[in-house]
């Protein structure tokens, strides 16, 4: 069974402009969850979605938002780009959306703004 | 505020030894499951070892253990027998129950196995 897939998997913007960034799932999962990670802050939860719908959503501006197709892909854009949104962003999929289901990792996507 | 403290940013084993690495965290909830994941270098994170917070009894998974200490809001990892492929960026987490899949993360501890 493939794993997750995020794409792409490195990007460079510049300030100002925004970015689309991609999550698809282990077949089947229908939770995938979105993660900022940064040397300082660690990881930090940005959302979850769950079945097309956001189930949580952590502390982040409004410019970082996301959605979920009903394949249970999902994407994660952020406009207006600053300087401190440079990070690895990873998504983990799970079966179901509950402590109980374990949650599997893609490899991150490296955004760089310069 | 839920929060989770990794006060070693960075360890070091020599191969075959034990080491342990600390987490604690913070929590007003009474149902919560905590985590520890690994991340190597530019690879993908994986969990390592898992505990309900309601199971007295600490989980084990082979080399891994845990000792958690929920009154005093611990949750230590031991490493035995360590290896080489154990290098890796460990992160200790929690999640609380019926809430969704939202992970609190400690902000890590590096620990390098020395042949």
């Amino acid at each position: 069974k493939a794993g997750v897939t995020q794409t792409p998997r490195y990007l460079i913007k510049t300030r100002g402009q925004q970015v689309t960034l991609s999550c698809s799932p282990i077949s089947g999962h229908r939770s995938v969850s979105w993660y900022q990670q940064t040397p300082g802050q660690g990881l930090q939860f940005l959302f979850e979605y769950f079945s097309e719908t956001q189930r949580n959503k952590g502390n982040f501006p409004g410019r970082f938002s996301g959605r979920q197709f009903s394949n249970s892909r999902s994407e994660m854009n952020v406009s207006t780009l600053e300087l401190g949104d440079s990070a690895l962003y990873l998504c983990a999929s799970s079966l179901y959306s509950g402590s109980l289901y374990e949650q599997y990792f893609g490899p991150g996507t490296r955004l760089t703004v310069t | 505020a839920q929060t989770v403290t990794q006060s070693q940013p960075e360890m070091s084993v020599q191969e075959a030894e034990t080491v342990t690495l600390s987490c604690t965290y913070d929590t007003s909830e009474n149902n919560y499951y905590l985590f520890w994941y690994k991340q190597p270098p530019s690879r993908q994170m994986i969990l390592v070892i898992r505990q309900e917070a309601y199971k007295q009894q600490n989980a084990t998974e082979n080399r891994f253990s845990v000792n958690f200490q929920k009154a005093a809001k611990s949750f230590s990892l031991k490493i035995s027998d360590s290896q080489l492929g154990d290098t890796a960026m460990y992160f200790c987490a929690f999640m609380i129950q019926d809430t969704g899949n939202q992970f609190y993360f400690g902000t890590g501890t590096s620990l390098t196995v020395i042949p």
